[in-house]
C-alpha cells in the first residue's frame, strides 16, 4: 500500500509564476490536507477537502491560494503569482475519518517550493 | 487564537540518557495529541498520541504525559539512540476538527 505521494519534491519559481502542487492520498482515504512548514517552524493548517469538496479553507491566504480535489485524479494546491514568502514545504496529509474523529495523518514526503 | 507552545526548540543528550519535550496548548477542548517526529527531509510521522481520557501513555522507550488541568503534556524518550536524532513536533486537536495545531518542534540530537 503506497503511501501519501506528493510530487514534485522540489520546484523552484521566479515571482510571478505560478506553482502547482499534487497529491494522491493513501488508498482508501478520502480526506486530503494540506499544510505548510515555514523554515525553523511548525506545521500550520491550511486546507481540508474531500472528493470535489472544499470542506475547510480558513488556513488558506485570501488571494493567490487554491486548492482542488477532482473526482478522478490528485488533490492539486495552487499558488498563483508566486512571491518570495511562498518558500516552504508544502505538505499533504490524508486520513481514512473525516472530521469528526481525530487520529493518525498521514503525511506526503513535501513538496519544497523555492521562489527566486 | 489556538495556539501550542514547545519547548525546548533543542536539545542534545548523550546516547542513553532521558529526553523531554515539553508542550502546552491553549485551547481547553483539545482532546487529542499526537507527537510526530519528522528524520530531515523526510515527512512527519507518527509515533504516539493520546486523548484526554488517558493521563499517560507508554509504547517501549517513549511515552507521553497529559494534564488536562495544566493544559500541558510532555513527551518522554528513555535510553536515547543515535537514530532518535530528529525533530519532534506536538500537536493538539479535538474532535469535530481536523485541524491540528501544532508545535514548533525540538530539534533533538542524541550524541553518541
Amino acid at each position: 500500500n503506497a503511501g501519501v505521494m506528493q510530487n514534485p519534491r522540489h520546484l523552484v519559481r521566479r515571482r510571478g509564476q505560478e506553482a502547482r502542487l499534487r497529491c494522491s492520498p493513501m488508498k482508501g482515504h478520502s480526506h486530503v490536507y494540506w499544510y505548510r512548514q515555514l523554515p525553523e517552524e511548525g506545521l500550520k493548517f491550511m486546507v481540508y477537502l474531500q472528493k470535489e469538496n472544499i470542506i475547510d479553507e480558513s488556513g488558506m491566504p485570501k488571494e493567490r491560494f487554491s486548492a482542488e480535489f477532482p473526482k478522478e485524479g490528485p488533490s492539486i494546491l495552487r499558488i498563483q503569482q508566486v512571491v518570495r514568502g511562498d518558500s516552504a514545504a508544502y505538505f499533504c496529509a490524508s486520513s481514512p475519518f473525516g472530521g469528526s474523529d481525530t487520529g493518525e495523518l498521514f503525511f506526503g514526503e513535501g513538496s519544497r517550493l523555492t521562489v527566486l | 487564537g489556538e495556539n501550542v507552545e514547545q519547548h525546548p526548540s533543542t536539545l542534545s543528550v548523550q546516547e542513553g540518557d532521558s529526553a523531554v519535550i515539553k508542550c502546552t496548548y491553549s485551547d481547553s477542548a483539545s482532546n487529542y495529541f499526537p507527537w510526530y517526529k519528522q528524520e530531515l527531509g523526510k515527512r512527519p510521522q507518527l509515533i504516539i498520541d493520546i486523548r484526554s481520557n488517558v493521563g499517560e501513555k507508554k509504547d517501549q522507550r517513549i511515552a507521553v504525559t497529559l494534564n488536562k488541568t495544566a493544559k500541558h503534556f510532555s513527551l518522554h524518550i528513555t535510553e536515547t539512540q543515535p537514530e532518535d536524532s530528529a525533530v519532534y513536533f506536538c500537536a493538539a486537536g479535538r474532535s469535530g476538527t481536523y485541524k491540528y495545531i501544532f508545535g514548533t518542534g525540538t530539534r533533538l540530537k542524541v550524541l553518541a
